[in-house]
């Protein structure tokens, strides 16, 4: 079983819906968490970080840690078509050097 | 925004040859990853540094090699390229103190 599980989609929807996506985890001594978005043949960029449980919210953007069930989220209102790519979560146990553990990874479409 | 940088973009290059992959930041970022990336896939770590002179291999097990002489500069290189090498391969840095990694480009190889 992988550490960090994550639906690969891909998920279609139409332009102005609210985006859910969803990465759940086993290992509960994660403390980070963070977001990532690929677009094809380029590197993940960060969208959004955040530490211990609770939500955080950038522009259009949402991301919500629930440590208790082991999973977080990263929601997307009024999405378009130029979110479509692909949406990593990757999460660590502390700031002193540990690696980070990558879900696979959600590929969305956001059509016009 | 970052400015973690790779070269070659491309590479299409015959089976045998020696190929070195080139990553650079100019932030000043201590730590420094290589990960490797199929289409569709999740990230594997290949290759990590803390600093200067020191060198880890990652989760992945991988044929490849680095060196890390310079703070800024962490190349990789395969020392006789195979088709199973073809993937994308995507370098990141940060500091030690914080979670997030940037990520360059990546590089997109194709050995035939």
């Amino acid at each position: 079983q992988k550490e960090v599980e994550q639906d690969p989609g891909p998920l279609s929807v139409p332009e102005g819906a609210i985006v859910s996506l969803n990465c759940t985890y086993s290992n509960s001594a994660f403390q980070y968490f963070m977001w990532y978005r690929q677009y094809s043949r380029k590197g993940p960029e960060l969208l959004m970080y955040t530490y211990s449980s609770g939500n955080k919210e950038d522009g259009r953007f949402t991301a919500q840690v629930d440590k208790s069930s082991k999973y977080i989220s990263l929601f997307i209102r009024d999405s378009q078509p130029s979110d479509s790519a692909t949406y990593l979560c990757a999460m660590s146990f502390n700031n002193a050097g540990n690696m980070l553990t990558f879900g696979g990874g959600t590929r969305l479409m956001v059509k016009p | 925004e970052a400015d973690i940088y790779q070269t070659p973009r491309y590479l299409v290059i015959g089976t045998g040859k020696k190929i070195t992959l080139e990553c650079s930041q100019t932030m000043g970022h201590d730590k420094m990853y290589w990960y490797q990336q199929d289409p569709g896939m999740e990230l594997h770590l290949i290759h990590y540094s803390y600093g200067v002179n020191s060198t880890e291999k990652g989760d992945l097990s991988s044929e490849s090699t680095v060196s890390r002489i310079r703070t800024e500069h962490f190349p990789l290189t395969l020392e006789s390229a195979r088709p199973s090498h073809t993937s994308q391969y995507l370098c990141a840095s940060r500091w030690t103190d914080q979670e997030t990694q940037y990520f360059g480009p990546g590089t997109r190889l194709l050995v035939l």
